[in-house]
């Protein structure tokens, strides 16, 4: 398994600012993803964080929205633009550790106002 | 749309007693995951079972898989209130495609 920390774990926000999620893994891995979970649901994939490329956009998520940066293989950010209260969510990464087992990261608990 | 989808959608059990929640989903798979999620936090990977797998053990869990009836079920014995947490099956994963997750349960375990 893989240990991964995210940052913050929490925030509150202000409508139209924009917020960054770090996830940190303490060991390289070949892929890197951003799930949303908004309140009461279950998990979304927003997007695949390639390293060295532009990230992987599920449909109904664009780049502009939810620009990601993946500069390496252990690190990867993900930012919430001009944010609305819809935006209010849990932001969570995971890894893919072997082949077939996402781990992941302890989520982001994001609150727009 | 959502692969797995799950009842009960909420379960309200004394300690001790056994859970189990059943996942169904739509397409042919290679694996099927169940992840724990505690007080809105973050994932807990539970267990794996892949596609020619029919039942698996780990401690208390005991996940079943019936590919002909496209449907899991989780079953967690002996439980406890530390057990208190929302259960989601997803499928796929595997070699980096998407997980596509269930609705998921809440299991409330009152002491």
């Amino acid at each position: 398994s893989a240990v991964i920390s995210q940052k913050p774990s929490r925030d509150i926000c202000q409508r139209g600012t924009s917020l960054t999620i770090q996830c940190q893994v303490d060991s390289q891995v070949t892929m890197m993803f951003w799930y949303r979970q908004q309140p009461g649901q279950s998990l979304t994939l927003i997007a695949t964080a390639n390293q060295g490329s532009e990230a992987t956009y599920e449909s109904g998520f664009v780049i502009d929205k939810f620009p990601i940066s993946r500069p390496n293989l252990t690190f990867s950010t993900l930012t919430v633009s001009n944010m609305s209260p819809e935006d209010s969510s849990i932001y969570l990464c995971s890894v893919l550790a072997g082949v077939e087992t996402q781990y992941f990261g302890p989520g982001t608990r994001l609150l727009v106002l | 749309s959502q692969q797995g989808e799950e009842d009960p959608q909420a379960l309200s059990i004394q300690e001790g007693e056994n859970a189990t929640m059943n996942c169904s989903y739509k397409t042919s798979i290679n694996n099927l995951q169940w992840y724990r999620q505690n007080s809105g936090r973050g994932l807990v990977h539970l267990i794996l079972i892949r596609s020619n797998e029919r039942e698996k053990h780990s401690g208390r869990l005991r996940v079943t898989l019936d590919t002909s009836k496209k449907s899991s079920s989780l079953l967690i014995t002996a439980s406890r209130a530390a057990d208190t947490a929302s259960y989601f099956c997803a499928t796929g994963g595997e070699y980096g495609n998407k997980l596509v997750f269930g609705a998921g349960t809440i299991l409330r375990v009152k002491s």
